[in-house]
């Protein structure tokens, strides 16, 4: 248990819609990065959020967006639906070397 | 492709020791990660290790590091079948605080 949180646990959607993902972070953690994991991959790191403010950026077009809140909780956000955006999304927090994950949110786009 | 690299697949008896290798990129990363995920399940944190540092032991767990070579590997002693899994290597490039790069993952599978 890491007490990362995330929401929903599964979803379905048809390309073109949009979708946010939610993410609550343990307790006293300032940061929040989100990771797109595709079936057989590894997690490729999408970004981050410090403090309210992004602070890092993967290879991802600016259709995947996101915001932090001041309780630290976060959303990403992805907008114009492709099929390849089919994958477990994860979000970790942290606040010192240790990132933790929650269970994720598994998307698929029709 | 991946720029963190792990061999695929490994097989163990349950009892046996596994050691899991990896090989990553920069040799300037400061932190270098183990992780695991069980089917349908996020990332479990296991270890980690600090650059300048060769070796940390954690009850089953060893990490070894050779920054020379940039080669991590993670053994785990008296390997049980909880322990399959597919295990996760990554780093954290220079001055890329939370960006953790990770490898494609090594599915270990332990047999009876």
């Amino acid at each position: 248990e890491t007490g990362v949180t995330q929401s929903p646990t599964h979803l379905i959607k048809t390309r073109g819609q949009q979708v946010t993902l939610r993410c609550s972070s343990q307790s006293g953690h300032n940061t929040v990065s989100w990771y797109q994991q595709a079936l057989g991959q590894g997690p490729q790191f999408i970004f981050q959020y410090y403090r309210e403010e992004e602070n890092g950026r993967g290879n991802f077009p600016p259709r995947f967006s996101g915001l932090q809140f001041p309780n630290y909780s976060s959303e990403l956000n992805v907008n114009a639906l492709e099929l390849d955006d089919s994958a477990l999304y994860l979000c970790a927090s942290s606040s010192d070397r240790e990132l933790f994950f929650g269970e994720g949110s598994r998307l698929t786009v029709l | 492709g991946e720029d963190v690299e792990q061999s695929l697949f490994l097989s163990v008896r349950e009892g046996d020791s596994s050691v899991i290798n990896c090989t990553y990129t920069d040799s300037s990363s400061t932190y270098l990660y183990w992780y695991k995920q069980e089917p349908g399940a996020g990332l479990q944190l296991l270890t980690y290790i600090f650059s300048n540092m060769d070796m940390k032991q954690d009850q089953r767990l060893t990490v070894l590091l050779n920054k020379k070579d940039k080669h991590l590997s993670l053994r785990i002693a008296d390997t049980q079948t909880g322990d399959s899994a597919i295990y996760f290597c990554a780093e954290i490039p220079t001055d890329s605080w939370g960006k953790l790069q990770f490898g494609a993952g090594t599915q270990v599978v332990v047999t009876p």
